[in-house]
């Protein structure tokens, strides 16, 4: 069974780093780019950026240039979002899914991470 | 401001049809054929239904339709269950720096 199974809620107090993982299983990690979205309370979806395992080719959405770090381990099959210091508004859920063709559609989601940021 | 535009909410009754509309530009929607909808229930992962437009997942019921006319996209549920009742966001392949963008999400309510 093809499954992303994504670590568990963090709560987190501004300025703290974080990296949060999306562990694959099922299907060969490295042929497929997996993408991270961002969904704050009550709001919709944000495409963040993309990464392709098999060479850690990376491409992020103007918003979150700069502002978050995607990477990926091949030998252990698990891509990752990670902040070096958080603030409040990155307070979301976040959702690793895995690209399906072309079009850079999502055919398979993680379960996803809530992280809070909070004083 | 989502970079797609989608009605806020849409309602029917079972059985109905409904139509949510998903409206963009040539860079995106307009210029390519590679439109994806998928469906969100609260507290879940959003799940894929359509891709390409018009394609459906394996698994996927065929209640669910897509198609596009010109910069807006269109997905149909028909025979409408109490199921359906969910939020839907439509995304689409972009020429911008983007590379993919979202629609702010419609909730559809089963009444």
């Amino acid at each position: 069974e093809v499954q992303l199974v994504q670590s568990g809620a963090q709560v987190k107090k501004p300025g703290e780093s974080l990296k949060i993982s999306c562990e694959v299983s099922g299907y060969t990690f490295t042929s497929y780019w997996i993408g991270w979205v961002r969904q704050m309370p009550g709001k919709g979806l944000e495409w963040m950026g993309l990464i392709y395992p098999r060479d850690s080719d990376t491409t992020y959405s103007p918003s979150f240039q700069g502002q978050v770090t995607i990477s990926a381990d091949k030998s252990i099959s698990t891509a990752f979002l990670q902040w070096s210091s958080l603030k409040a508004s990155d307070t979301a859920t976040y959702y690793c899914a895995s690209v399906g063709g072309p079009g850079n559609w999502f055919d398979l989601w993680g379960q996803g991470t809530l992280v809070t940021v909070s004083s | 401001q989502s970079a797609l535009t989608q009605p806020a909410s849409v309602s029917g009754s079972p059985g109905q049809s409904i139509t949510i509309s998903c409206t963009g530009t040539i860079s995106d929607v307009g210029g390519y054929n590679y439109v994806s909808w998928y469906q969100q229930h609260p507290g879940k992962a959003p799940k894929l239904i359509i891709y390409d437009v018009s394609d459906r997942p394996s698994g996927v019921s065929n209640r669910f339709s897509g198609s596009k006319s010109g910069n807006t996209a269109s997905l149909t549920i028909s025979g409408l269950q109490a199921e359906d009742e969910a939020d839907y966001y439509c995304s689409s392949y972009s020429s911008s720096s983007t590379l993919m963008v979202f629609g702010g999400g419609t909730k559809l309510t089963v009444l």
